[in-house]
């Protein structure tokens, strides 16, 4: 069975500096990796996704996720926070053919001026 | 830019009430999605279609909830009847592989008093 994890619940930052949220996986395969993002009172937006090649993923809104396959991790990064980027973000994994995506609980980025 | 569509948007309705939300999925999807989100509770999965038949509604209580997708263009999830406990932002996705990426609509918001 596939599960997810994101350890931080709420995460403050300020403005300028980098970020990093993590997310955990279980899965003896290699997933499907997802990042979503969820501005207040909107529905959730894909940021990037992961499911072979290169490790370090880019997307959108300057962001970026690095595959580690030995630490079952795919932390979102990103070098400077803009206070738009204030939001829910959601990691997903996507593992058996037959399943669809598991979402984990969530980060609540706030920032800071 | 194809996208998904909920209506309606927002729904304020009494105890006892019945409640339907409609989705359309994004064209040529065959995987259709509703989750469920609270603040208590975060995203929860209720129940998703794979080519309009239901694959998995586990996630409902299935004395009150129901979830149909009449044709190809069309679901709906269905609450009767509603009760205070049932206010969240339900939420609607489309797809066309279950472990790939989701597309997420902007959500019902459902307030029952």
């Amino acid at each position: 069975a596939q599960s997810v994890t994101q350890p931080d619940i709420h995460i403050t930052v300020s403005e300028g500096a980098s970020l990093e949220l993590r997310c955990n996986y279980s899965y003896g395969a290699t997933p499907y990796l997802f990042w979503y993002v969820q501005s207040p009172g909107q529905g959730l937006q894909l940021l990037l996704k992961y499911f072979s090649g290169d490790t370090l993923v880019q997307g959108i809104k300057g962001f970026e996720a690095e595959f580690k396959r030995s630490q079952s991790s795919f932390n979102l990064r990103k070098p400077s926070v803009h206070w738009s980027d204030a939001a829910e973000y959601f990691c997903a994994v996507g593992a058996d053919a037959g399943n669809m995506l598991t979402f984990g609980g969530g980060t609540r980025l706030m920032v800071k001026p | 830019d194809a996208r998904v569509t909920q209506t309606p948007r927002h729904k304020v309705t009494e105890m006892g009430q019945e409640v339907t939300m409609r989705c359309q999925p994004i064209l040529g999807h065959n995987t259709v999605f509703w989750y469920r989100q609270t603040m208590m509770q975060g995203l929860e999965l209720l129940a998703y279609f794979r080519n309009r038949a239901p694959l998995d509604d586990s996630g409902m209580p299935k004395d009150r909830f129901s979830a149909e997708m009449p044709d190809a263009t069309l679901a709906t999830l269905k609450i009767q009847p509603s009760e205070p406990r049932d206010s969240a932002v339900y939420f609607c996705a489309s797809g066309l592989v279950l472990r790939d990426e989701q597309y997420f609509g902007p959500g019902t918001r459902l307030t029952v008093t």
